[in-house]
């Protein structure tokens, strides 16, 4: 049972052009976002958050976009650059049950 | 200087066997987890830890006992180790447990075979 859906596999993107990486959820539960990118052999590494108060956070070339109603998020990156080549992975959490649920990740190719 | 280390990165050992991962933080986090990535690239908790008192258990057979003898240290025992345990085991920490983000380690690859 996925509560928490990236349906791309992979996306791949011109340097300079916007990277959009999108992320379903099920449990209306959750309240709070993440963004998490990963490079191969590495461990994930934080990005960016939101909170369900809110439906838009912006941190330098990254912007996490909220759709309550529809359960949907997305991470933009613009300009793209061929360093945020890895995989993305969305995760969801809610109030204190100690725990992250991540999507299946996606991998974010930019080109040169 | 690494935030959340865990040695060893690589772990390859034979079927039956008894093994150890061990994870330490130096960010004075209360809160450290282990997380499982699976062949199909699933992250998924296994346990969690908070001030030293476990509070997640993810219905994770009892071969794998989690133990935390401090606040910065929480180490992963594997008993009888069987040829699905492979995977790469990524130990997190994280202040507190609302809305806040974890920092994960590097991972441990562990290979059975």
């Amino acid at each position: 049972d996925q509560q928490v859906k990236q349906n791309s596999p992979s996306l791949s993107v011109q340097e300079g052009r916007i990277s959009i990486l999108n992320c379903d959820y099920t449990n209306s539960m959750f309240d709070y976002f993440l963004w998490y990118k990963k490079y191969p052999a590495e461990g994930p590494t934080f990005l960016i958050s939101i909170s369900s108060i809110k439906d838009k956070n912006e941190d330098g070339r990254f912007t996490v976009f909220l759709n309550k109603s529809a359960k949907h998020l997305s991470l933009h990156i613009v300009p793209s650059q061929p360093g945020d080549s890895a995989v993305y992975f969305c995760a969801a959490m809610w109030g204190s049950n100690y725990k992250l649920t991540f999507g299946k990740g996606t991998l974010l190719t930019v080109n040169p | 200087d690494t935030a959340v280390s865990q040695t060893p990165k690589y772990l390859v050992t034979q079927m039956g066997n008894d093994k150890s991962i061990k994870c330490e933080q130096n960010l004075g986090h209360d809160t450290m987890y282990w997380y499982k990535q699976d062949s199909k690239k699933f992250l998924k908790i296994m346990f969690s830890y908070n001030n030293k008192e476990l509070i997640i258990n993810e219905t994770v057979p009892n071969r794998f006992s989690p133990k935390s003898p401090d606040k910065a240290h929480l180490n992963l025992h594997i008993n009888s180790l069987e040829l699905g345990d492979s995977a790469v085991y990524f130990c997190a920490s994280s202040q507190g447990t609302v809305n806040t983000e974890a920092f994960f380690g590097q991972g441990t690859r562990l290979t059975v075979v």
